[in-house]
C-alpha cells in the first residue's frame, strides 16, 4: 500500500536547537518525495524535493531508500520556522499522497 | 503572477443546499486536483484531472463531483452537502512533467450546518 507516515503531530523546540521532522513512506516503485510547508494563514508551498538535493531556508532532507525515510532537518531552528509541515509522496501522474502533517513550534 | 485561485474562501451553508467551489489556474497546467484538509488526517485527495474532460476519483470522492470543461478551471461541486463535509478545501495544479511542483490555492473554509 502507498502510504506516508509522519509520526509526530506536534514538535516543539527552542530557538537555535536542531530540529528533525520524521517522514516514512511505503511505495513499491521509484518514489518522488517532497516536503511542503504551510505558514500561518498562507497556502501550502513546496519547501524542497529529493531530486533537487538542495537546502531551502536551512532545511535539508535526504532520501534513504533502505529505511524508506525522508526526514527533514535543520541544525538551528528559527521562530519563523514555526509552521505545518507535510511530507508527500509522488507516485507518477498526479497521484500525490500526503502525510498527516507535523506542526513545528519554535519557542523563543 | 502564477497562481491558483479558488472561491469562495469562506462559506457557511446548510445541509442539502448545492454549492460549487470554483478553481482557476493561469499556468496552463494539465493536472488539477482537489484536496480536503482535516485535523489529524492531513491532506486527502478528493478528485483529480489529468486534462480537459479527463477526471478520476481520489481517496475520498464520496459526496463530491467535478468537471473539467476548460483547462484552466476545475470546479468542485457538492450536490447535497452534509456536516461531515465541513473542512478546509484546497485546489491544486501541476504541470505534467514528472517531479514538478504542486501549486496550491489559498484554501476554502466550508462549514455545513
Amino acid at each position: 500500500a502507498q502510504r506516508v507516515t509522519q509520526p509526530e503531530k506536534l514538535l516543539s523546540v527552542f530557538k537555535g536547537a536542531p530540529v528533525e521532522l520524521k517522514c516514512n513512506y511505503s511505495y513499491s516503485g521509484s518514489p518522488e518525495l517532497f516536503w511542503y510547508v504551510q505558514y500561518s494563514r498562507q497556502r501550502l508551498q513546496l519547501l524542497l524535493r529529493h531530486i533537487s538535493r538542495e537546502s531551502i531556508k536551512g532545511f535539508t532532507a535526504d532520501l534513504n531508500k533502505g529505511e524508506t525515510s525522508f526526514h527533514l532537518k535543520k541544525p538551528f531552528a528559527q521562530e519563523e520556522d514555526s509552521a505545518m509541515y507535510y511530507c508527500a509522496l509522488g507516485t507518477g501522474g498526479f497521484k500525490t499522497i500526503f502525510g498527516a502533517g507535523t506542526r513545528l513550534f519554535v519557542k523563543a | 503572477e502564477a497562481q491558483v485561485t479558488q472561491n469562495p474562501r469562506y462559506l457557511i451553508t446548510v445541509t442539502g443546499k448545492k454549492l460549487t467551489v470554483t478553481c482557476s489556474q493561469n499556468m496552463n497546467h494539465e493536472y488539477m486536483s482537489w484536496y480536503r484538509q482535516d485535523p489529524g488526517l492531513g491532506l486527502r485527495q478528493i478528485y483529480y484531472s489529468m486534462n480537459v474532460e479527463v477526471t478520476d476519483k481520489g481517496d475520498v470522492p464520496e459526496g463530491y463531483k467535478v468537471s473539467r470543461k476548460e483547462k484552466r478551471n476545475f470546479p468542485l461541486i457538492l450536490e447535497s452537502p452534509s456536516p461531515n463535509q465541513t473542512s478546509l478545501y484546497f485546489c491544486a495544479s501541476r504541470s505534467s512533467n514528472s517531479g514538478n511542483t504542486i501549486y496550491f490555492g489559498e484554501g476554502s473554509w466550508l462549514t455545513v450546518v
